[in-house]
């Protein structure tokens, strides 16, 4: 099973700063990654599929940038409802079909 | 517009069973996979497993191997999760999610869109 580690676990920042949000798998998934965000009490929201793309109607402000084991999720410069949790998500071709999340990082305000 | 509409809160005891239902609507149900991805209270997101309602075959997480069963019923367009021998620990809350991005003409399986709005499984005696 690839494992996918984030850091930091938690990331204090202010709006306006631009923050940087890690992950790495324990193995090669080319650029078979998602990056979603979730806030309390609502199901996920993808953000970013295949490292680097962002999915309809994400704010531009979001980019994500790596491939193979090291990925980065970038926020240019955060507005207050940029604060949430954040995951990675692998969708490696090997085993097919078979996916597994990172264990996220919390953005909070400073 | 797709929407996952799933069955409501469940309460059950140590060792018994739980099946959750995901009705989906807006879309094309076939096509597209389900997967099941679990939160615990406080914790983070788990991929349980997934089916191909077309196929009928599922996949699951090691962790989940031999515990859990995937379903799919193409004439309801609905998806289901049943988790058997259960503990304190799956308490959670349980989502169904569409296997499938689609962007300009081109779909991007393993990627989830659209999520049901979770179902709270309580475990306790």
């Amino acid at each position: 099973e690839i494992v996918l580690t984030q850091s930091p676990a938690t990331l204090s920042l202010s709006p306006g700063e631009r923050a940087t949000l890690s992950c790495r798998a324990s193995q090669s998934v080319s650029s078979y990654l998602a990056w979603y965000q979730q806030k309390p009490g609502q199901a996920p929201r993808l953000l970013i599929y295949d490292a680097s793309n962002r999915a309809t109607g994400i704010p531009a402000r979001f980019s994500g940038s790596g491939s193979g084991t090291d990925f980065t999720l970038t926020i240019s410069s955060l507005e207050p409802e940029d604060f949430a949790v954040y995951y990675c998500q692998q969708r490696s071709n090997w085993p097919p079909g078979m996916y597994t999340f990172g264990q996220g990082t919390k953005l909070e305000i400073k | 517009q797709v929407q996952l509409v799933q069955s409501g809160a469940e309460v059950k005891k140590p060792g018994s069973s739980v099946k959750v239902s995901c009705k989906a609507s807006g879309g094309t149900f076939s096509s597209y996979a389900i997967s099941w991805v679990r939160q615990a209270p406080g914790q983070g997101l788990e991929w349980m497993g997934g089916i191909i309602p077309i196929f009928g075959t599922a996949n699951y997480a090691q962790k989940f191997q031999g515990r859990v069963t995937i379903t799919a019923d193409e004439s309801t367009s609905t998806a289901y999760m049943e988790l058997s021998s259960l503990r304190s620990e799956d308490t959670a809350v349980y989502y169904c999610a569409r296997d499938g991005y689609c962007s300009g003409g081109s779909c991007y399986s393993g990627y989830f869109d659209y999520w049901g709005q979770g179902t709270l499984v309580t475990v306790s005696s």
